[in-house]
């Protein structure tokens, strides 16, 4: 059985700070999503991971896949507090099996 | 574009009352899914359709939920009876066909609003 672990669980930073989040999961997979979810909205795509050693960059946000160490990260620079949201990675096998989230809160 | 399209968007019922919840997934989308998403957790499938066929219903609690995808395009996920622990909220994602023969699942999904549901 496929599990993903995302840490923090909850992260609380100020404006112009830099943070890593984590996602780790447990089984063989080559493709990883992260999705992000505002307050009673559902959930927007961000980037779609599709190999080991794959970055992406949007804006302030960076997110890596490494397939052997079964770790993606995302990586927030100089946040602004317009990120604050809760981010979900989700790893590709039959189906998609989501994290718990990540749920930040950037402070002005 | 037009999105996944859900409704309704609310539902409050008491519990053992029935509910039922409608999507439409994005236009040419075969591959539709049903989540569950409790409060302060992530999705956690119930069903996955490929066009008019449940391939993947093994989370989906049978005795009390059922869907169905008629004609493979809009989709309905009904709970009878409903319990306390049902309040969640009900997501309808859709994905496209899979890139040369691979499978469908492995795509990007698209997420519709979701239906809140509160079981008083």
């Amino acid at each position: 059985e496929l599990k993903v672990e995302q840490n923090p669980l909850f992260l609380s930073m100020q404006e112009g700070k830099n943070y890593t989040i984590y996602c780790n999961y447990s089984t063989t997979s080559d493709r990883l999503y992260w999705y992000r979810q505002d307050p009673g909205k559902s959930l927007e795509s961000l980037f779609v991971l599709l190999s080991n050693g794959a970055v992406k960059q949007e804006g302030r946000l960076m997110a890596s896949l490494d397939t052997k160490a079964r770790l993606s990260t995302l990586h927030i620079t100089a946040a602004v507090h317009d990120l604050s949201a809760t981010y979900f990675c989700a790893v590709a096998g039959d189906g998609l099996t989501f994290g718990k989230g990540t749920h930040l809160i950037i402070q002005p | 574009e037009a999105g996944v399209v859900q409704s309704p968007r609310y539902k409050i019922i008491e519990k053992k009352q029935p509910v039922a919840f409608w999507c439409n997934p994005i236009s040419g989308h075969n591959t539709l899914y049903w989540y569950r998403q409790n409060l302060g957790q992530g999705p956690e499938l119930l069903i996955r359709y490929e066009n008019e066929e449940a391939v993947d219903d093994s989370q989906l609690p049978k005795d009390r939920f059922s869907a169905e995808r008629l004609k493979g395009v809009d989709s309905t996920l009904k709970i009878q009876p409903a319990e306390l622990g049902d309040s969640a909220v009900y997501l309808c994602a859709s994905s496209p066909r899979g890139l040369a023969g691979g499978p469908s699942h492995y795509n990007e999904q698209f997420f519709g609003p979701g239906t809140r549901l509160t079981v008083l």
